[in-house]
């Protein structure tokens, strides 16, 4: 069974910093990787699929890339309302998450 | 506007059952498979189970298999989860999720909460 393992934990950035969070997967789960975003106490809320297509209604300071085994989440410029926490999914594996946090 | 709406959590002792339902709307429901996603409180995402458009293809985690059933009506729009024989691990915030592609999820519920406790 794939594993996939999300690092850092946690994150300690600014508002206006970029965010590169990491996904890596125990084989190729060739581009099929999707990205979400949760807030406390809402529920999760799909950011990417297919490695580096945003969803709907997603801005462009979020983007995705990789293939294969490693992945990586990129936030251009973090916005107040960014700070949270990111899940990554191959099918139906989850990532342990990488919490974005205020510094 | 796509929306996913969760009910019939609660409180349930160990060995019991409960049966979780999802209305949805906005959307052709008969056209998604479905599934169920799963939090414990703290902790990361767990996939339950997810359905076909038509119910012929069911799949389940190791973690519920045999004990979980999950299940829809499309003339309802609505998509359910019969847990039985539950136990403390089962406790978390049970999602409802529109699947659109390779188990990708693009619409979730707000969530019911189901605790197993004495």
């Amino acid at each position: 069974e794939i594993v996939l393992t999300q690092s850092p934990a946690t994150l300690s950035l600014s508002p206006g910093e970029r965010a590169t969070l990491s996904c890596r997967a125990s084989q190729s789960v060739s581009s099929v990787l999707a990205w979400y975003q949760q807030k406390p106490g809402q529920a999760p809320r799909l950011l990417i699929y297919d490695a580096f297509n945003r969803a709907t209604g997603i801005p462009p300071r979020f983007s995705g890339s990789g293939s294969g085994t490693d992945f990586t989440l990129t936030i251009s410029s973090l916005e107040p309302e960014d700070f949270a926490v990111y899940h990554c999914q191959y099918r139906k594996v989850f990532g342990g998450g990488t919490k974005v946090e205020i510094k | 506007e796509v929306e996913l709406v969760e009910s019939g959590g609660g409180l349930v002792q160990p060995g019991g059952s409960l049966r979780l339902s999802c209305a949805a709307s906005g959307f052709l429901f008969n056209r998604y498979w479905m599934s169920w996603v799963r939090q414990a409180p703290g902790k990361g995402l767990e996939w339950v189970a997810n359905i076909n458009e038509d119910e012929t293809l069911t799949y389940y985690a190791d973690s519920v298999e045999g004990r979980f059933t999950i299940s829809r009506d499309n003339d309802k729009k609505s998509l359910y989860l019969q847990l039985n024989s539950v136990r403390a691990e089962d406790t978390a915030m049970y999602y409802c999720t529109r699947v659109f592609s390779a188990d990708q999820n693009d619409y979730w519920g707000q969530g019911t909460l189901v605790t197993v406790s004495s």
